[in-house]
Formats: C-alpha cells, structure tokens, sequence
C-alpha cells in the first residue's frame, strides 16, 4: 500500500484480556518501530525492528507485552493480560534503513473496560 | 536518562509568529526532528536538523539549534490557521534508530 496500514483501528477490550494489533509498514521498509501516545503525554518508544537484526525492546513497560515481525514486513503488537492503564493509542511507523524519516501508521486506539 | 521535554500549549495570532521550544538530554544525538500531528491524522516528519548544524531554514520554517545547551526550536513564520497541530519534538540516540519524542507541543492559531 502507499502508506503504513494499522488495525483495528479501534479496539475495545475487557480488563484481562489479550489483544493483538497489527502493523503493514511501507514495502520495502526495512525498520518498524512501536510507540505508545496516552493522553497528554508524549511518543513512548515500545520496540524497535531493523532487518534481521535481534529488535530493540528496550522500551517495552512489562512482560505483558511482546512484539514480532514475521518475514521481515508485518509486525504484531500483543498485549496480554489487558489493564486499564494500557488503553491509549498505539502506533506504528517504518523507515527505509539508514534514514531520517519515520512514516508513521493511523494508529490503533485501545480502550481496556 | 533520554528525555525530551517541550511546553505543552502555544497560542499565537495568525500572522504573526511562532516559536516552539525543545530541550534534550542525550548528547550524542546524531539528528533532532520536528513532526507534526494535525487533528485525527499521524505525525508527518515536518523537518530535521543534524547535529552538527546550527541552523536549517525552509520556506516558513527555522530550526535553530544550540547543542551547548541541548536546545531546540521551530520557527513558523507568518503562522496560519492551518498550522493548528501538535508539534513533536524528537532526538535520535544510539546510532539514529531509536527515536525519543516529547510530549508535543499543542499550537493554537487565532484568525
């Protein structure tokens, strides 16, 4: 597609449950990042994939949340065990490797009950 | 730690203009960005400045940096309605992939 796809575009969740969002970065984008935007705050970095290297998951908050890229393109966010502090807006962006700019995705809006 | 912090609210008149305000704290950052999120949209990468420059200039924008003191700005000259967004103030640590935003600055513009 022409632009980072996301989905769901919205989710609403109970508390406990697992939810799985889904990112389709731009073709031939070899790194996909994770960011988490709650209201009022700022871009916090979950993960990072470039190529084959081991990702970054530095910035993952508990063990309650993973992430992979199968093949090299899609990339799926889990979260396990859903609270209500994980409702917020995740997003999803790629780049070409070695450069600046992110493209970033519509975002998935998660709302744990 | 990585940190970036930005004021969260800036109103202006249009014509006139605005300057958005950014500090950081990783000395090692190869490239600072601007991005801007319009309401309901994704962020767009709005202009970046390497480290190693002082100034970038392009049409309405300037980006002036001062790495002694680890601050950033953006300059919109002659804001418009349009131009209503939030700004995002962003640094690259560790080689340039990991990217540490800001909170966003929310820019109202009063017609």
């Amino acid at each position: 597609g022409a632009g980072v796809s996301q989905s769901p575009s919205n989710k609403v969740t109970e508390k406990g449950k697992d939810v799985e969002l889904r990112c389709d970065p731009i073709s031939g984008h070899t790194a996909l990042y994770w960011y988490r935007q709650s209201l009022g705050q700022g871009l916090e970095f979950l993960i990072y994939f470039q190529g084959n290297s081991a990702p970054d998951k530095s910035g993952l908050p508990s063990d309650r949340f993973s992430a992979e890229r199968t093949g090299g393109s899609v990339s799926t966010l889990t979260i396990q065990r859903t609270q209500q502090e994980d409702s917020a807006v995740y997003l999803c962006a790629s780049s070409l490797a070695n450069r600046n700019e992110q493209f970033f995705g519509p975002g998935t809006r998660l709302t744990v009950l | 730690g990585e940190d970036v912090e930005q004021s969260l609210f800036l109103s202006v008149r249009e014509g006139d203009s605005s300057v958005i305000n950014c500090t950081y704290t990783d000395s090692s950052s190869t490239y600072l960005y601007w991005y801007k999120q319009e309401p309901g949209a994704g962020l767009q990468l709005l202009t970046y400045i390497f480290s190693n420059m002082d100034m970038k200039q392009d049409q309405r924008l300037t980006v002036l940096l001062n790495k002694k003191d680890k601050h950033l700005s953006l300059r919109i000259a002659d804001t418009q309605t349009g131009d209503s967004a939030i700004y995002f103030c962003a640094e690259s640590i560790n080689g340039g992939f990991k990217t540490i935003f800001g909170a966003g600055t929310r820019l109202f513009v009063k017609a």
